[in-house]
């Protein structure tokens, strides 16, 4: 089974719906991570947990929010989806280790909004 | 000025050949370097990581280092085929935020 699962695989939705992205993780992980990925622009992030009372705003969260509902998931949610969210979502974890953050990707959320 | 650039693509390499791909980063305080490989259509994967300068070697790759001129590569000998892939060079900006290049398109052509 894969360590980092995200749901749905992709969606399609329109202007103005309220949707949201879901992130699983059974590596243990303290620290999640939302990115979203657009041709030519690489990952850029969004919001980041620590814990699970830890939440923070990446450099694009504007549009966005999260829920850090225990240690293995985090949500993402747009508020009311709007067509420049269109891109590839991927949900991360690491564990800070002594020579720095090592990453590990779920397997991305397609979107498509209308 | 972007935090982390790679050198523009795509790379085309005939199989057997070796690719380069560079990176240069802005923040000098940076201490933890990665290079992940991504397939179209998938996630990021980690390849390489690489903590101190000089050369870093696994299999077929190689990372190299270079903090006083903050720049790190990313050497691909004997390419394959399966070695096409997009490879995004990640660097740790702080103790929590890896700030990634917008990626180098390669192709091995058989």
């Amino acid at each position: 089974d894969a360590d980092v699962t995200q749901t749905p695989r992709n969606r399609i939705t329109k202007t103005g719906k309220r949707i949201m992205l879901e992130c699983s993780q059974t590596k243990g992980h303290d620290r999640m991570y939302w990115y979203r990925q657009d041709p030519g622009l690489g990952l850029r992030l969004i919001y980041y947990s620590f814990d699970v009372k830890d939440i923070n705003k990446g450099e694009i969260s504007d549009g966005y929010s999260v829920s850090r509902q225990a240690q293995a998931k985090f949500s993402l949610s747009l508020e009311s989806a709007i067509p420049n969210q269109t891109a590839l979502y991927f949900c991360a974890t690491s564990d800070l280790g002594a020579s720095g953050e090592t990453q590990y990707f779920g397997p991305g959320t397609r979107l498509l909004v209308l | 000025q972007k935090e982390v650039e790679q050198n523009s693509g795509p790379l085309s390499v005939p199989e057997g050949a070796i690719a380069s791909l560079n990176c240069t980063y802005s923040d000098r305080v940076s201490q933890s370097f990665f290079w992940y490989r991504q397939y179209s259509g998938k996630s990021p994967e980690l390849i390489m990581s690489i903590y101190s300068n000089g050369d870093k070697e696994d299999g077929r790759f190689t990372a190299q280092l270079n903090k006083a001129s903050q720049y790190v590569s990313l050497l691909i000998r004997d390419s394959q085929p399966s070695d096409s892939a997009t490879y995004l060079c990640a660097v740790n900006i702080n103790d929590y935020k890896l700030s990634f290049g917008a990626g180098t398109t390669v192709t091995v052509r058989a």
